[in-house]
This record gives C-alpha cells, structure tokens and sequence, in this order.
C-alpha cells in the first residue's frame, strides 16, 4: 500500500542551526502539507504546496520556515534556525486532491529535538 | 475558539468495553468536512473516515462506528468490543474549503484511548 515516508525519524540540533526535514509523498499526489505537534498538543497546520508553489500557510509559518520539492519525489521543510520551540513531531501529508473532500494521508512525521 | 473540541482527554475501558469518544466542531461554512485519525504509540497518523457536510448518514465499519448530528454540531466515533490494539490517541478533524478550495485541517486536541486487557 503506498505510504508517505519522512526521513529522519528523529533528528536532534543545536539551537540556531539549520535542519532540513525530508518527505516523499504518495506518488500520483499533487498536493503535499506539513503540520506539526509540539509534544501532547493537538497538531497544527503549517503549509500546503501545490504545483511548485506554496498554497495557503499559517501564521506559525514565519520567514525561518521554506518548503521546496526539489525533484519529482522529495518535499521538504526547512528550519533556517531552530529555536527551541521548535521542537515537535514534524507530519508531512499528501492528498490526490486539493477539495476539501481530498483525503490527507501522512507519514510517520520526524521528532525535531532543539538543544 | 476552538474549531474542534475534543473534552475527553483521556479515557481508559476494560478491553471488551465499548467506548464513544466526543467530537464537537464550530464552523460557519455549510460545506465542510470531518475527519477521525488515530495515532497509535508508534506515532504516525493514520486515517480512519471522512464525513460530507451534506450526508449525515451514520457509517459503521466493523467494530467502529461514527455518528455525525449537525443540530449538534458533533461527530463521535465508537468503538464496539474494544481491543488493546485499539489503544490510541484519537483526533478529529475539520476541513473547510475557502474559495480557492484550501483545506487545511484543522485537528482537535485529541482523545487517549486506553485499553487494559
């Protein structure tokens, strides 16, 4: 059964430094997302991305954040320099769809620990 | 507020048990839709059922069940004859599409299903 797959499962950094968090979605899904939960909190919406391009973004979605699918396969979320707020499970979803009715299917997320 | 309220934060049932977890949502959109996710201790998100604002039909699907009342703006999930494998963190989710048909999901803050064997 296809499945999102994120990588690294953990990724631990030093406060200020930059991480790059890797995803590859459902391969026939057009629309990609990433939310994320900060430890025993509800999971937030961050960014959706559609044709190359950022769809719709939160306001927790600040300038240190980017999203880039560099090839045909990857997504990714770019932290510029981590803060230790934010430390969080990272989950990336794909959907076929961008209606509303799409289903948002994601992946096991990464655990970011900033130091 | 809260678009999606979930006021049990923990329950715990004897395995066997059936269990109803709350889902209450807010929304001024008259189309919309509902979402229930289970995240077990592994940690991933997985899919469990999408409901229309348009179909209040209640589904069941084995043991779960899901019944979606818009007087009261609710959609609650039971579990019949639980299991320990259904321990979990449920959450419910709301989408509601703008005009460019952004839908982002809007999750509540979930529900620690325990079940003691």
């Amino acid at each position: 059964e296809p499945e999102v797959t994120q990588t690294p499962s953990h990724q631990v950094t030093q406060m200020g430094q930059e991480v790059i968090l890797r995803c590859v979605p459902i391969s026939n899904h057009l629309y990609f997302y990433w939310y994320r939960q900060i430890l025993g909190q509800k999971v937030e919406f961050l960014v959706s991305f559609y044709n190359n391009e950022i769809s719709e973004k939160s306001e927790i979605f600040d300038d240190q954040f980017s999203v880039e699918r560099p090839d045909g396969s990857n997504f990714t979320l770019k932290i510029r320099s981590t803060k230790l707020e934010d430390s969080a499970m990272y989950f990336c979803a794909s959907s076929r769809t961008r209606t509303g009715a799409n289903i948002q299917y994601f992946g096991a997320g990464t655990r970011l620990s900033v130091l | 507020a809260q678009k999606v309220t979930q006021a049990q934060t923990e329950i715990s049932v004897v395995e066997k048990e059936d269990v109803t977890l709350d889902c209450v949502y807010e929304t001024r959109d008259t189309t919309y839709y509902l979402f229930w996710y289970k995240q077990p201790p592994s940690g991933e998100l997985v899919f469990l059922i999408r409901r229309n604002s348009f179909d209040e039909q209640n589904e069941i699907s084995g043991r779960y069940s899901w019944n979606f009342q818009k007087s009261t703006s609710s959609f609650n999930f039971t579990i019949t004859a639980s299991q320990v494998v259904d321990s979990a963190v449920y959450f419910c989710a709301l989408s509601e599409p703008d005009q460019t048909g952004a839908n982002n999901l809007f999750f509540g803050t979930g529900t620690r299903l325990t079940v003691i064997p």
